[in-house]
């Protein structure tokens, strides 16, 4: 079991730019949320897709935006970076359907840098 | 809204000291309880759980019992060692499968030999 993957492992960016990351659930799991975790804080909820739909959403601008395919794997978007979106961003994968659990396993993050 | 407070790092400690990490939480109904850990260089993982009062989550030598009266989850481990140096970070959620998980600001753990 390969658990999460994420890529790329590290992206350097400069403002104003797009970026595309991208993330493959653990087997079995149907559900896709993204965190931002910024340097010396803990995980911001950024969303969460289920059956390739926006579930819910935190507070987080419009510039960000996901998509989830049909094997469940996912993409965050984020356009127009800002300096402040410098972060480790986060995957987590979950069984979401009726029933499962509320446990979510993290993928090892994706380090993007906004200069 | 629901939020988790918990003790500022960093904390040093000798090996074979005990541990403990006061977190306490706030939240309508009955959220579950976290424990992450994260080691240098790697992403989160979970480190135990509880998710109903009273509950024990245990792993590793590490313990923490959900205490809905006093709106804690505090970690503690009786015998540190330096590989337990890391970032652990205390987090809760709603019972569904749909729910978010809501972190603390975590805390920075460093056992001296």
């Amino acid at each position: 079991d390969a658990g999460v993957t994420q890529s790329p492992t590290h992206l350097i960016k400069t403002r104003g730019q797009q970026v595309t990351l991208r993330c493959s659930p653990k087997s079995g799991h149907d559900t896709v949320s993204w965190y931002q975790q910024a340097l010396g804080q803990g995980p911001q909820f950024i969303f969460q897709y289920y059956e390739e739909e926006e579930r819910q959403r935190g507070n987080f601008p419009d510039r960000f935006s996901g998509h989830q395919f049909p094997n469940y794997s996912s993409e965050l978007n984020v356009n127009a970076l800002l300096l402040g979106d410098s972060a480790l961003y986060l995957c987590a994968s979950s069984w979401g359907s009726a029933g499962g659990s509320n446990e979510q396993f993290f993928g090892p993050g994706t380090r993007l840098t906004v200069l | 809204g629901n939020s988790v407070t918990q003790m500022e790092g960093p904390v040093t400690l000798s090996e074979e000291a005990f541990l403990t990490i006061n977190c306490t939480y706030t939240a309508t109904g009955y959220p579950s309880l976290f424990w992450y850990v994260q080691y240098p260089g790697e992403g989160l993982q979970l480190l135990l759980k509880a998710t109903k009062a009273d509950d024990k989550g245990s792993n590793k030598g590490f313990e923490a019992t959900y205490r809905k009266e006093t709106t804690s989850f505090h970690l503690e481990k009786g015998s540190v060692q330096v590989s337990d140096s890391a970032v652990y970070f205390c987090a809760l959620s709603g019972y569904s499968s749909a729910s978010k998980i809501i972190f603390g600001s975590g805390t920075r753990l460093s056992i001296r030999p």
